[in-house]
């Protein structure tokens, strides 16, 4: 498609269940990113990915946050045992791999999750 | 490390005054600066970046910024705001040292009245 996307844009869950957020990059972009947006704060680094290396998980906030790409392409953030302070917009967002950093990333719309 | 400050949550102007946004940033190396516009219920949009060059940067919309290295800011600008310019923007840098990781400010608010 022409631009990052993400499903689904709304999900609310109950606490302790699972969910799972999947992202679907611009064609040809080999790094990807999630990030976390929550009301009134900024957006929070998760996970990077880029081609074929190991991915950057530093940003995840706790080992029941996980991420696979698989392809290269799509991926998908999973949440197990969801809490009420997982609440929040995940932001997926791709770009090409420019060497030095120069490159500017493309966001989807997020999925926006309610834990109850 | 890298960070950026955002000193205001939210700034108020009417259509057709000047419109600024402030950012600050640290980094370790050289700076690699970007804004991204954020409308009600969407995803993050480009605006501009600054890597190297003319210190004034031209993005869409008719928005600027101008880099400052002394003063480690990146301030958002446009001469003449428009109702529509109503969003939330957000500063990010990404130090020269890494290849990825870009850092977000927390997010100014911009309301423009009629």
């Amino acid at each position: 498609g022409a631009g990052v996307s993400q499903s689904p844009s709304n999900k609310v869950t109950e606490k302790g269940k699972d969910v799972e957020l999947r992202c679907d990059p611009i064609s040809g972009h080999t790094a990807l990113y999630w990030y976390r947006q929550s009301l009134g704060q900024g957006l929070e680094f998760l996970i990077y990915f880029q081609g074929n290396s190991a991915p950057d998980k530093s940003g995840l906030p706790s080992d029941r946050f996980s991420a696979e790409r698989t392809g290269g392409s799509v991926s998908t953030l999973t949440i197990q045992r969801t809490q009420q302070e997982d609440s929040a917009v995940y932001l997926c967002a791709s770009s090409l791999f420019v060497a030095g950093g120069r490159g500017e990333l493309f966001f989807g719309e997020g999925s926006r999750l309610t834990v109850l | 490390a890298q960070s950026v400050a955002q000193p205001e949550d939210q700034v108020n102007v009417a259509e057709g005054n000047p419109l600024t946004v402030k950012c600050t940033y640290s980094v370790s190396g050289n700076p690699y600066l970007f804004w991204y516009v954020q409308y009600p219920n969407r995803g993050l949009q480009f605006l501009l970046k600054y890597i190297t060059g003319d210190n004034l940067v031209k993005g869409s919309y008719g928005f600027e910024a101008e880099f400052n290295k002394s003063q480690t800011s990146f301030h958002l600008k446009k001469p003449s705001a428009l109702v529509s310019d109503s969003a939330l923007y957000f500063c990010a840098v990404r130090d020269s040292s890494n290849d990825y990781k870009l850092s977000f400010g927390a997010g100014t608010t911009v309301t423009v009245r009629a």
